[in-house]
């Protein structure tokens, strides 16, 4: 069964940094491009970043470029987002998501659906 | 930068026909998903490219696009669809991933 594992959330002040990871399991990571979308308090989903598969490319939406890095170790079937510069409107739970389709089938592009989800980790930041 | 439509609210009896659209420019050029969301929950892959369907899906779950506009339909509504759908795009320009803005299904 294929499974992801969002952690590292928490409370961090404006200016703050924290790393999110996303344990995968059940599949073939190092073959698949991977995501971050986040859902602040309710709203809706906005994407946030991709990572091919084999890692040397990746994608930012331009208001966390800059801020947060996007990265993987196939090694550990783990992926990573690492935000520093925290705002208060980065407020939001974060979801780790494979991509649909493994890397040769898009073509080497992270294009595509997403499935699944991890369960997400909440980020507040707040002073 | 690529913009998705939805109307924020559809209301439907069960047993009836949902529909729910998302329009884009020129959307029928691309590939749409479409996810599912339950209150609490992380979202769900019901609809992909187009028209096919994960499997564990039910059938009353289809997909269209065409045009300028693209819809999930769900047929003979359930209590249990009640939820909010997003659906969502790659934009080819920037290689970004573009979502809708979400429609919340109400079942009365």
């Amino acid at each position: 069964e294929v499974q992801l594992l969002d952690s590292g959330g928490g409370l961090v002040q404006p200016g703050g940094s924290l790393r999110l990871s996303c344990a995968a399991s059940g599949f073939t990571f190092s073959s698949y491009a991977m995501n971050w979308v986040r859902q602040a308090p309710s709203k809706g989903l906005e994407w946030v970043s991709a990572l091919s598969a084999g890692g040397g490319s990746t994608y930012y939406a331009d208001y966390v470029k800059g801020r947060f890095t996007i990265s993987r170790d196939n090694s550990k079937n783990t992926l990573y987002l690492q935000m520093n510069s925290l705002r208060a409107e980065d407020t939001a739970v974060y979801y780790c998501a494979k991509a649909g389709r493994d890397s040769l089938a898009a073509g080497g592009t992270t294009s595509g659906w997403f499935d699944p989800w991890g369960q997400g980790t909440l980020v507040t930041v707040s002073s | 930068s690529y913009v998705l439509t939805q109307p924020p609210s559809v209301s439907v009896a069960p047993g009836q026909t949902a529909r729910i659209t998302c329009g884009g420019n020129n959307i029928g050029s691309k590939s749409v998903h479409w996810y599912q969301q339950k209150p609490g929950q992380a979202p769900v892959l019901v609809v992909y490219d187009d028209r096919d369907r994960p499997s564990g899906i039910p059938e009353r779950f289809s997909g269209s696009n065409s045009g300028n506009t693209a819809t999930l339909t769900i047929s003979r509504v359930e209590a249990g669809d009640e939820a909010d759908y997003y659906c969502q795009v790659w934009d080819t320009s920037n290689d970004h991933v573009v979502f809708g803005g979400g429609t919340k299904l109400t079942v009365l």
